[in-house]
């Protein structure tokens, strides 16, 4: 157990809807890291936050947005669903310091359906 | 383009036996992490290697970094059926972490 939850477990959406993944951090941690992980592949990096501001964005359009609140939990907001958004979403805490991310902790993700 | 690069893709042995997998990464980096992920669930935190550091260990698990070739290799020793899932190396750098997809390693009883 890594102290890091996520909810819902699962969802089914469809296309064109919007859905809200949250995510709340280990004690302590004030940095939290959002991935896409498609079925076979490796976690694909949407974005951080680091004490509620965004600090670092993958590869993602607009419609991924996220929030991080003062208690360092966490949002996950996709807007526009699209079929290709099916895929296990993980969020991941960790203690952020001047050298950089230390180790990441990873919740059992939310796993989105788009039909 | 995935960062980080896991090889090989898939790798089947005898328990007992040692397993290691490889991972190749494209740009400087801050550390370098090993994680273990279980069909479909979270991943598992295995080991962080700072850039500064060439070796590290952890019970049975053992973690080389050459940073002038841009590659890290995970050694699992005296593996067990336990150890079957896939094994991704992270690379951290600037606030962001690339993984690779993956090493599915299975250990047959």
């Amino acid at each position: 157990e890594t102290g890091v939850t996520q909810s819902p477990t699962h969802l089914i959406k469809t296309r064109g809807q919007q859905v809200t993944l949250r995510c709340s951090s280990q004690s302590g941690h004030n940095t939290v890291s959002w991935y896409q992980q498609a079925l076979g592949q490796g976690p694909q990096f949407i974005f951080q936050y680091y004490r509620e501001e965004e600090n670092g964005r993958g590869n993602f359009p607009p419609r991924f947005s996220g929030l991080q609140f003062p208690n360092y939990s966490s949002e996950l907001n996709v807007n526009a669903l699209e079929l290709d958004d099916s895929a296990l979403y993980l969020c991941a805490s960790s203690l952020g310091t001047v050298r950089g991310q230390e180790t990441q902790y990873f919740g059992p993700g939310t796993r989105l359906l788009v039909l | 383009s995935q960062q980080g690069e896991e090889d090989p893709q898939a790798l089947s042995i005898q328990e007992g036996e040692n397993a290691t997998m490889n991972c190749s990464y494209k740009t400087s980096i801050n550390n370098l992490q090993w994680y273990r992920q279980n069909s479909g669930r979270g991943l598992v935190h295995l080991i962080l290697i700072r850039s500064n550091e060439r070796e590290k260990h952890s019970g049975r698990l053992r973690v080389t970094l050459d940073t002038s070739k841009k590659s890290s290799s995970l050694l699992i020793t005296a593996s067990r059926a336990a150890d079957t899932a896939s094994y991704f190396c992270a690379t951290d750098e600037a606030g962001k972490s690339t993984f690779g997809d993956g090493t599915t390693l299975t250990v047959k009883p």
